[in-house]
């Protein structure tokens, strides 16, 4: 398997534009995460999946973001409109079954706003 | 506020001499243990998970686990200059109806040749 891949790998853009991100998990796996990752606040999930469901996206941060997962092959992160304070690694990883298995990240989208 | 603290570091020891790093969560709750590395520019990777108290082993990786006085730690023996990374402790915790992995910022680890 190709592993979780993610898209764009990186990502600048000027403060207001639409930011969408793209993740294709394993194949098989039935739980998503998106995760931002920042020098200051380390690793913080935003929102997960199960069997393409939203089960918890309080760390979203604001209204401004939105994620979707439309099939069990693909998921969307988008931030509209975008600021500077929301540049960051974003990281997808999916894992298989429930419990606290191996988490498979992507290599993550680096976005940066001007 | 359900934390994970490390040492942000840099953990700086010699080629071949053994790299201790450690790491205490707050809640008591916690279960299930994770050490994962992250190389600069790169995405985490898992090395070694830990459930229950005391050693394991995993080459020259050991995770030791103490709950009464919520710690963890990892030992890696013989370090390599391909050690060199930042390690993420994580820690499973019980947020309502959800168990959620709560992460540290880790701590960054040079080995030196």
């Amino acid at each position: 398997d190709a592993g979780v891949i993610q898209s764009p790998r990186h990502e600048v853009t000027e403060m207001g534009q639409e930011v969408t991100l793209r993740c294709k998990p394993i194949s098989g796996h039935d739980y998503l995460f998106w995760y931002r990752q920042t020098m200051m606040r380390g690793l913080e999930l935003l929102i997960y999946f199960n069997n393409n469901v939203p089960i918890d996206d309080s760390g979203m941060p604001e209204d401004r973001f939105s994620a979707k997962m439309p099939n069990a092959s693909f998921s969307t992160l988008k931030i509209q409109p975008s600021e500077p304070r929301d540049s960051a690694v974003y990281f997808c990883a999916s894992r298989e079954g429930p419990g606290t298995g191996e988490l498979f990240f992507g290599e993550g989208s680096r976005l940066t706003v001007l | 506020q359900k934390e994970v603290e490390q040492n942000s570091g840099p953990l700086s020891v010699p080629e071949g001499a053994i790299a201790s790093l450690n790491c205490t969560y707050s809640d008591r709750g916690s279960q299930s243990f994770f050490w994962y590395r992250q190389y600069s520019g790169k995405s985490p990777e898992l090395i070694m998970f830990i459930y229950s108290n005391g050693d394991k082993e995993d080459g020259r990786f050991t995770a030791q686990l103490n709950k009464a006085s919520q710690y963890v730690s990892l030992l890696i023996r013989d370090s390599q200059p391909s050690d060199s990374a930042t390690y993420l402790c994580a820690v499973t915790t019980n947020a309502g109806n959800n168990r959620k992995l709560i992460w540290g910022l880790g701590t960054s680890l040079a080995v030196n040749p």
